[in-house]
C-alpha cells in the first residue's frame, strides 16, 4: 500500500505554546487529506477533511482558530495546534486519499503524540 | 442519522480459538466498509475491505468479514488467532454521497490473545 508518513511521532510541548505536526504522502498525490484525534482507549474523531489548495472543512465542535490545518501541495498537509493546554494533549493521526470517493482507500500516518505540560 | 457501532469493547481469546468481532451500521444509503487495526502507538492499517460484488472480502492473513446488507453488519471473523494478532480493531464506513466520503469509525474492539 502507499505510504503517508507524519511528523513527529511524538512531542512534549508547554502549555501557551504552539506545535505543528506533519503529514506527507510519499508515493502519491493525496488530493484530500483527514485529521483525526484519539483519546486513550477510543475511537477516532474526525477534525477536518482538507482538500488540496482550499481551506479545510471543520467538523462540528473543533476550533479552527486552535487547531489550523495547512493543504499547501499535493503531497502535505500541516496541523498546528495553537496555544496548547494540557486538554489538547491526544493522538493524532492524518489520512490521505489519493483520489475523493468512497471506494478510494485512504491510508494513514503512524500518529502523534502530543503531550501538553 | 449514520452510525457505526461495534459490539464489543473488548475480546480475549486463547491462541488458536476462533474470534468474531462485530459491526453493525445504520445508513439509508449505500455504504462501503472498512475494517482497519491498530497496533499500539501506530495508526491505523487496512485489514480488509468490502466495496462491491462478492460480499465475502479476506484478507492475506487469515481474516475475512462478510457484508450482510439485510443484517447491516460487517462481522470479523478468524477460525484461529496467533499472538500476533493481539491489536485494536476499528470498523469503518464510508457512506456514498457524503462530503469528501470521510469514514465514520466505530469505537474499536480490542482483541487479546492469550497463551
Amino acid at each position: 500500500g502507499a505510504v503517508v508518513s507524519q511528523h513527529p511521532s511524538w512531542v512534549i510541548c508547554k502549555s501557551g505554546t504552539s506545535v505543528k505536526i506533519e503529514c506527507r504522502s510519499l508515493d502519491f498525490q493525496a488530493t484530500t487529506m483527514f485529521w483525526y484525534r484519539q483519546f486513550p482507549k477510543q475511537s477516532l474523531m474526525l477534525m477536518a477533511t482538507s482538500n488540496e489548495g482550499s481551506k479545510a472543512t471543520y467538523e462540528q465542535g473543533v476550533e479552527k482558530d486552535k487547531f489550523l490545518i495547512n493543504h499547501a501541495s499535493l503531497t502535505l498537509s500541516t496541523l498546528t495546534v495553537t496555544s496548547a493546554h494540557p486538554e489538547d494533549s491526544s493522538f493524532y493521526i492524518c489520512s490521505a486519499r489519493a483520489h475523493q470517493g468512497a471506494r478510494t482507500e485512504a491510508f494513514f500516518g503512524q500518529g502523534t503524540r502530543l503531550t501538553v505540560v | 442519522a449514520q452510525s457505526v457501532t461495534q459490539l464489543d469493547s473488548q475480546v480475549p481469546v486463547f491462541e488458536e480459538a476462533p474470534v468474531e468481532l462485530r459491526c453493525n451500521y445504520s445508513s439509508s444509503v449505500s455504504v462501503y466498509l472498512f475494517w482497519y487495526v491498530q497496533y499500539p502507538n501506530q495508526g491505523l492499517q487496512l485489514l480488509l475491505k468490502y466495496l462491491s460484488g462478492s460480499t465475502l472480502v479476506k484478507s492475506i492473513n487469515g481474516f475475512e468479514a462478510e457484508f450482510n446488507k439485510s443484517q447491516t453488519s460487517f462481522h470479523l471473523r478468524k477460525p484461529s488467532v496467533h499472538i500476533s494478532d493481539t491489536a485494536e480493531y476499528f470498523c469503518a464506513v464510508s457512506f456514498s454521497g457524503g462530503s469528501n466520503y470521510k469514514l465514520t469509525f466505530g469505537k474499536g474492539t480490542l482483541l487479546t490473545v492469550n497463551p
